[in-house]
């Protein structure tokens, strides 16, 4: 069925260090995702987005890695800081086709990033 | 948080009280939408609106009612406020920059609004 779920619900990570966060979807209509981050008591803060027709794309200090065979994504954070302490959570954005109104984003659930000193 | 206000920012309500969110943009985007976040769950969408006077259901969209009468402002009501409707409400809003008419694009959020029902 239509899922966006995450492996790890808390990923633990040396100061300085590259994060990995990953997002599995699998809706193959799906043809464009963001990665948000959420810091306690705040609303989710756009990141880095993707369409489909790419399979990575680059920020600064993020890229995100598409993979469409396995549909799977993740979140690479380059030289994590303690300000990256957060919760984050892919979104899928379905698209069924131009002229149906049924597209609709599912938010997965979201993982949280703890940076250890 | 991309010109989006809410308020209140915190509310403590009884059951049985109708409540009335308020969502601000001052980006002139069309979409606009509400969500709710709950433990366990990943933001579920209420009700959302392409345009003034035009909106639609979510998929949790029992008990609530939307009003948009204005580009900038969208409300969100509980006619008669729940235990079950404590949670953090969100506004995003978005435009439609993928074209076709989607009706979904990228999100901006607000800073939310954390609603508790006694």
């Amino acid at each position: 069925g239509e899922n966006v779920g995450l492996h790890l619900p808390t990923l633990s990570v040396q100061e300085g260090d590259n994060s990995i966060i990953n997002c599995a979807y699998s809706n193959s209509a799906s043809d464009y995702f963001i990665w948000y981050k959420q810091e306690s008591g705040k609303g989710p803060q756009f990141i880095i987005d993707i369409r489909s027709n790419m399979d990575k794309r680059q920020g600064q200090r993020v890229t995100v890695l598409l993979n469409k065979t396995v549909k799977h994504l993740s979140l690479q954070i380059a030289a994590t800081q303690p300000g990256d302490s957060a919760v984050y959570f892919c979104a899928e954005n379905i698209w069924p086709g131009k002229g149906n109104r049924d597209d609709k984003i599912i938010f997965g659930k979201g993982t949280r990033l703890h940076i250890l000193p | 948080d991309a010109g989006i206000t809410q308020s209140p920012r915190h509310k403590v309500t009884e059951t049985g009280t109708p409540v009335t969110l308020r969502c601000h943009q001052t980006e002139n985007h069309r979409y606009m939408y509400w969500y709710r976040q709950d433990p366990g769950h990943g933001l579920r969408l209420i009700h959302y609106s392409y345009g003034v006077k035009d909106t639609d259901k979510g998929e949790v969209s029992d008990g609530y009612s939307v009003s948009r009468s204005k580009t900038e402002d969208f409300l969100l009501t509980l006619e008669s406020a729940t235990s079950s409707q404590t949670s953090v409400y969100f506004c995003a809003i978005s435009e439609s920059t993928l074209g076709d008419s989607r009706t979904t694009d990228t999100q901006y959020f607000g800073p939310g609004t954390r609603l508790t029902v006694l």
